[in-house]
C-alpha cells in the first residue's frame, strides 16, 4: 500500500531555530508528495508538492522540502522557525484506494509548537 | 476569489435530524471534495465529484448523502447519524481531473459537526 509516515507526534523548536518536519514515504513508483499546513480551527493550506525535477522543491511561507529517492524521505525544513508557524503539519502522497481511484494518503501529523 | 467557503461553521443536530452542509468555490475548480476530520488527525476522504459526477465513493454509510447540484456547489445531507459522526467536515476543490491524484487542493474552513 502506497503510505507515508511522520515518525514524531510533536516538534518543539525555538522561534529562529531551524524547523524539520519528518516524513517518510512507502510507493511503487514515482512518488507525488505534498506538505500541507492545519491552523487551530481551521482547513488545511497546501505547502509545496514534489512531482519531478529538482529535489528541492520550495513553497510557501519560506517552507522547502527535498526529496531523497535513496532515502525514501521528503522532509519539511524552514531555516528560521517562526511562533505562527505553529502548526499541524500533514505530508501526503498519491496513493490508489481498493478501486484503483487515485486519492491523497494523508500522514498522521506533526504538531509544531515553536516557543518564543 | 480563491476561495471555498463553507456553511454552516458549526452545527448540532440530535440523531433524528436531517441537515445539510453546504461548500461553495467560485475558482473554475472541476473537482470537489468532502473529507471527515476528528480531532488532532488526518482527514478521511468521503467523496469526490469529478465535473459534477460522483466519482469516489469511500464507502461512506448512507446516513450522509451528496450531492453536486452545479460546478461551484457541493452538499453533504446529513441524516440519523451517530454520536460517532461528530467531527469538523472539510470541503476542498481542485483544477483539472480528480483522477490525477497530482492536484494542489484547496480547503475550506470546515463545518463542526457535534451530533447529540
Amino acid at each position: 500500500a502506497q503510505s507515508v509516515a511522520q515518525p514524531e507526534d510533536q516538534v518543539n523548536v525555538a522561534e529562529g531555530n531551524p524547523l524539520t518536519v519528518k516524513c517518510t514515504y512507502s510507493v511503487s513508483g514515482n512518488p507525488y508528495l505534498f506538505w500541507y499546513v492545519q491552523y487551530p480551527n481551521r482547513g488545511l493550506q497546501f505547502l509545496l508538492k514534489y512531482i519531478t525535477g529538482d529535489n528541492l522543491v520550495k513553497g510557501s511561507y519560506g517552507f522547502e522540502a527535498e526529496f531523497n529517492k535513496s532515502q525514501t524521505s521528503f522532509h519539511l525544513k524552514k531555516p528560521s522557525a517562526l511562533v505562527s508557524d505553529s502548526a499541524l503539519y500533514f505530508c501526503a502522497v498519491r496513493a490508489h484506494n481498493l478501486y484503483g481511484n487515485n486519492r491523497l494518503a494523508f500522514g498522521k501529523g506533526n504538531q509544531v509548537v515553536v516557543i518564543p | 476569489d480563491t476561495e471555498v467557503t463553507q456553511t454552516p461553521k458549526h452545527l448540532v443536530m440530535g440523531m433524528t435530524n436531517k441537515k445539510s452542509l453546504k461548500c461553495e468555490q467560485h475558482m473554475g475548480h472541476r473537482a470537489m471534495y468532502w473529507y471527515k476530520q476528528k480531532a488532532k488527525k488526518p482527514p478521511e476522504l468521503m467523496f469526490v465529484y469529478s465535473y459534477e459526477k460522483l466519482s469516489i465513493n469511500e464507502s461512506v454509510p448512507s446516513r450522509f448523502s451528496p450531492e453536486c447540484p452545479n460546478s461551484s456547489l457541493l452538499n453533504l445531507h446529513l441524516h440519523a447519524l451517530q454520536p460517532e459522526d461528530s467531527a469538523l467536515y472539510l470541503c476542498a476543490s481542485s483544477q483539472g481531473q480528480a483522477s490525477s491524484g497530482a492536484n494542489v487542493l484547496t480547503f475550506g474552513a470546515g463545518s463542526r459537526l457535534t451530533v447529540l
